[in-house]
């Protein structure tokens, strides 16, 4: 069964922490990707992942393949980092299966 | 980077009335496109999977005579939201993946309010 799970569901943090937020799937994927969404419902995509590690600017994402899990960190984050965080997996077939999003809310 | 541009990003509309929604690939050709939905505090729910040049398939549970998807060349495909009711006030976003396979890309979202 294709089956996404985030964690945590809900995180707040004061400005400057480390954030790490959290995506397990059941079976064996063929891509991922970290989105991000805004409060106004826009959804951008953040990475793209099939193996490893990718970092743009603050954002590091990875993912082990064999632990059938991926993280996503926000290094020294910022209240404009606040949005809801989607973990959108790839299984066999085309379409995509989402966690059910990560709200993050960073305090300055 | 590939980029999909989705169209109107906003939009309110009178029930009874129907509403179409633009995907358009900017700088690639997408042989498939994707539609979801989005309830609130919900994750995205795949509506159904357009084809170039077929029909779309649709998932269990959505109306395809409500839902109609148009997918008429390899850049664009239209989601239409035939005489709307306040309940398919939602948020909606497509997804395009590319000819060679690679680099799924989604649209930023649309939001639809039917009053």
């Amino acid at each position: 069964k294709n089956e996404v799970e985030q964690s945590p569901q809900n995180l707040t943090a004061q400005e400057g922490e480390f954030i790490t937020i959290n995506c397990s799937y059941s079976v064996g994927i063929s891509a991922l990707h970290w989105l991000q969404q805004h409060p106004g419902g826009g959804i951008v995509s953040l990475f793209m992942l099939s193996s490893g590690k990718k970092k743009h600017g603050r954002l590091i994402a990875t993912i082990n393949i064999q632990e059938k899990h991926s993280s996503l960190h926000i290094t020294a984050s910022h209240p404009r980092d606040s949005a809801v965080y989607i973990c959108a997996v790839k299984f066999s077939g085309n379409q995509f299966y989402f966690g059910t999003g990560t709200s993050l809310t960073v305090i300055p | 980077g590939a980029v999909v541009s989705q169209h109107p990003s906003r939009v309110i509309c009178k029930s009874g009335t129907s509403v179409k929604i633009e995907c358009r690939s900017l700088d690639f050709q997408a042989t498939t496109m994707f539609w979801y939905r989005q309830f609130p505090k919900k994750s995205l729910m795949l509506m159904a999977t357009s084809n170039e040049g077929s029909k779309a398939t649709y998932e269990q549970g959505v109306e395809k005579d409500k839902f109609l998807i148009n997918h008429a060349s390899l850049t664009l495909s239209t989601l239409t939201v035939t005489s709307a009711h306040p309940e398919d006030s939602s948020f909606y976003i497509c997804s395009a993946l590319p000819e060679d396979g690679y680099g799924y890309t989604f649209g930023s979202g649309t939001r639809l309010t039917v009053v």
